[in-house]
């Protein structure tokens, strides 16, 4: 079984500053990992993805994640935040040995950007 | 190519009606998938879905919620006497055949759903 856990429901940074989102997961089998950003009211729209390539994985606008196997963690990073950034997020995991490709999401984190 | 479409996008029913929200994948796309959102939670997966199959419904209530996906037309999920509980956004996700040994979802913009 999988599962995930985001730290934080709700992160605030500075424009300009680190955005640090955490994830952790839980899963008996090797897992792909997925980062959503959701906008109010719209549908979510796919930031990057591990697949067991490459442990460090870059996205769209400038975020990347990096997995962490012995941590079992897939924290979502970049270096400067924008006010655009502002929006939830979300972490998910599937099973690679799955014939479903069911994603499981953790609770989502909302990121404030202040001027 | 379009994006995932789904409507209508905002859906009022009052308790005992019944509600019914379409889905239709990209082009090329013969999977779906409904997730559940309630509010201040993540998405819960519900059902997923190939043309006239229904693969996995392991998170689907098991009363009065139905899916369908017809060699035909749009994907359907229908939720029959509503009750408030059920107010949330649905989302419908779709994919094509599983590429590098996992399927890309691309979601639709959501129905919400409110229940009177």
């Amino acid at each position: 079984a999988q599962s995930v856990t985001q730290l934080g429901s709700h992160v605030s940074v500075s424009e300009g500053a680190l955005v640090l989102l955490r994830c952790n997961y839980s899963s008996s089998v090797p897992p792909y990992l997925f980062w959503y950003v959701q906008y109010p009211n719209q549908g979510l729209q796919l930031l990057l993805k591990y697949t067991s390539a490459a442990t460090l994985v870059k996205g769209i606008n400038g975020f990347e994640a990096e997995f962490k196997k012995s941590e079992t963690s897939f924290h979502l990073t970049k270096p400067s935040a924008h006010m655009s950034d502002a929006a939830e997020y979300f972490c998910a995991v599937s099973a690679s040995s799955s014939n479903t490709g069911k994603l499981i999401f953790g609770q989502g984190t909302t990121l404030q950007v202040k001027p | 190519n379009a994006g995932v479409m789904q409507n209508p996008r905002h859906l009022v029913r009052r308790r005992g009606q019944e509600a019914r929200l379409r889905c239709s994948p990209m082009k090329g796309h013969s999977h779906v998938y409904w997730y559940r959102q309630l509010p201040e939670e993540g998405l819960k997966f519900m059902v997923y879905l190939q043309k006239e199959n229904i693969i996995d419904e392991s998170g689907m209530p098991k009363e009065r919620f139905s899916a369908e996906f017809p060699k035909e037309g749009p994907s359907i999920l229908r939720i029959q006497q509503v009750v408030r509980g059920d107010s949330a956004a649905y989302f419908c996700a779709s994919s094509p055949p599983a590429t590098g040994g996992y399927n890309e979802q691309f979601f639709g913009p959501g129905t919400r759903l409110t229940v009177l």
